[in-house]
């Protein structure tokens, strides 16, 4: 079975700190993405990589960056933490060419005060 | 730009009886794949089933099956004999790439026993 785990299920931050947010997947997986979900909105992707240290923003990646320097993991990174970024993040990771279904983590869900 | 439609916010089903979740898409595209993930309440989103879109046949898995609607861009997902596990949000998902994937707002199903 694929597996995707992420470092922390619940986190509370203070406005303006710096927030790691890690990701691990165990199969090998070209790809990785990071999404955020909110209520009546889905999911929005952040950023997305397709190797290591490769990464190409998504729809929504003002706030945020990211950093694959190994294959198996995908760090998102807020620099400078603010409450319109509390939200559930999710991390997910996909074969690579022919093999598009995606495999997700548990999630995190930030809060920023 | 590709866009996921699922209007029914929340949709709600008795134990045993059958459900259908609706979702339509918009998409220049001829080759593409369809999704339909679960996410249960505080749990990690799965995949339920996935539709090639060259394929005429709709995709089956055990009591979740699709209606594929290619020309009309329509991809509904049916739950058979509802058990209250299947309570959950139900994302539709399209993309046509490796790094490019569109999520429905989600429709949130309760089962009642």
């Amino acid at each position: 079975d694929v597996k995707v785990t992420q470092s922390s299920r619940y986190l509370v931050k203070r406005t303006g700190e710096k927030v790691f947010l890690e990701c691990v997947q165990d199969m090998d997986h070209e790809n990785m993405f990071w999404y955020r979900q909110d209520p009546g909105l889905g999911l929005r992707l952040i950023y997305f990589s397709y190797d290591v240290k490769m990464k190409e923003k998504g729809d929504i990646p003002e706030g945020y960056s990211v950093s694959r320097e190994k294959k198996e993991r995908f760090s998102l990174i807020l620099e400078s933490a603010s409450t319109n970024q509390t939200s559930m993040y999710l991390c997910a990771s996909s074969f690579g060419p022919e093999r598009y279904e995606q495999y997700f983590g548990p999630g995190t869900r930030l809060t920023v005060t | 730009a590709q866009t996921v439609t699922q209007s029914q916010p929340e949709m709600s089903v008795q134990e045993a009886e059958t459900v259908t979740l609706s979702c339509t898409y918009d998409t220049s595209e001829s080759d593409y794949y369809l999704f339909w993930y679960k996410q249960p309440p505080s749990r990690q989103m799965i995949l339920v089933i996935r539709q090639e879109a060259y394929k005429q046949q709709n995709a089956t898995e055990n009591r979740f099956s699709v209606n594929f609607q290619k020309a009309a861009k329509s991809f509904s997902l049916k739950i058979s004999d509802s058990q209250l596990g299947d309570a959950a949000m139900y994302f539709c998902a399209y993309t046509y790439n490796n790094n490019d994937m569109r999520f429905g707002a989600g429709t949130r199903l309760t089962v009642k026993p």
